[in-house]
C-alpha cells in the first residue's frame, strides 16, 4: 500500500507564505488533493488535480507538484487559515491520506 | 445547495453492529461515486470505503474489509455503511463524501464496553 508523508506542523506569521509538503511514490503517477480541516468541522477541499482550486477557495491557496512531492502554498497566510491540512491521492485500489499538518498562523 | 447529512452513529459494545446512513440533496445522486471517511479522536483522516454511482464497484480499506459493507439506494438519495464486528479502534467520526469534493458534518461512533 502507498503512504503519504507530511510534516506534523508548520508555523508562519500573518502575511507570510506557508508551504506544506506531501511526499509519496504514488504522487509520481497520480494527482493529489488537499483538504483543510478546522477544529470541530468537516474537511474542505482546497486543491485538486495537484494545482486546481475549487470555486470559492481564495486565490492565496495554490498547489504544485514535482516528482514524488506535492506542495500546498498559502501566500499571505491569514489567521483564519490556521487549521489541519491533509493531502490525499489514490491509485490501484489504494486511497490514502497523509498524516496531516497543523498550520499555525500567529 | 448540496447537502450530505449522516446519521446512525452512537455507542455500541465491541462485537456489535451499527448502520450509518447519509441522506443527500442538491445534486443528482446517481451521477456520483460516494465515500465513507473516518477520523478517530485526535487523529487524521482515514478512507474507509467507496461505491460507484451504480453500485457495480465497491472498495474497502484493509482495516474494515470483511466487517463493513457499503451500499446505496439511488431512488432514496441515500448512502449506507453497515458495520459489523465493531472494535474499539473503529471509534471515530464517520463522514460521507461525494467523490471527496463535498463532505457531510459526520456522525460519531463510539465502541466501548
Amino acid at each position: 500500500s502507498y503512504e503519504l508523508t507530511q510534516p506534523s506542523s508548520v508555523s508562519v506569521s500573518p502575511g507570510q507564505t506557508a508551504r506544506i509538503t506531501c511526499s509519496g511514490d504514488i504522487l509520481a503517477k497520480k494527482y493529489a488533493r488537499w483538504f483543510q480541516q478546522k477544529p470541530g468541522q468537516a474537511p474542505v477541499l482546497v486543491i485538486y488535480k495537484d494545482s486546481e482550486r475549487p470555486s470559492g477557495i481564495p486565490e492565496r491557496f495554490s498547489g504544485s507538484s514535482s516528482g514524488t512531492t506535492v506542495t500546498l502554498t498559502i501566500s499571505g497566510a491569514q489567521v483564519e487559515d490556521e487549521a489541519d491540512y491533509y493531502c490525499y491521492s489514490a491509485a490501484d485500489n489504494n486511497q490514502v491520506f497523509g498524516g496531516g499538518t497543523k498550520l499555525t498562523v500567529l | 445547495e448540496v447537502q450530505l447529512v449522516e446519521s446512525g452513529g452512537g455507542p455500541v459494545k465491541p462485537g456489535g453492529s451499527l448502520r450509518l446512513s447519509c441522506a443527500v440533496s442538491g445534486f443528482t445522486f446517481d451521477f456520483y461515486s460516494m465515500n465513507w471517511v473516518r477520523q478517530a479522536p485526535g487523529k487524521g483522516l482515514e478512507w474507509v470505503s467507496s461505491i460507484s454511482s451504480s453500485s457495480d464497484y465497491t472498495d474497502y480499506a484493509d482495516s474494515v474489509k470483511g466487517r463493513f459493507t457499503i451500499s446505496r439506494d439511488n431512488a432514496k438519495n441515500s448512502l449506507y455503511l453497515q458495520m459489523n464486528s465493531l472494535r474499539a479502534e473503529d471509534t471515530a467520526v464517520y463522514y460521507c463524501a461525494r467523490e471527496l469534493d463535498v463532505w457531510g458534518k459526520g456522525t460519531t461512533v463510539t465502541v466501548s464496553s
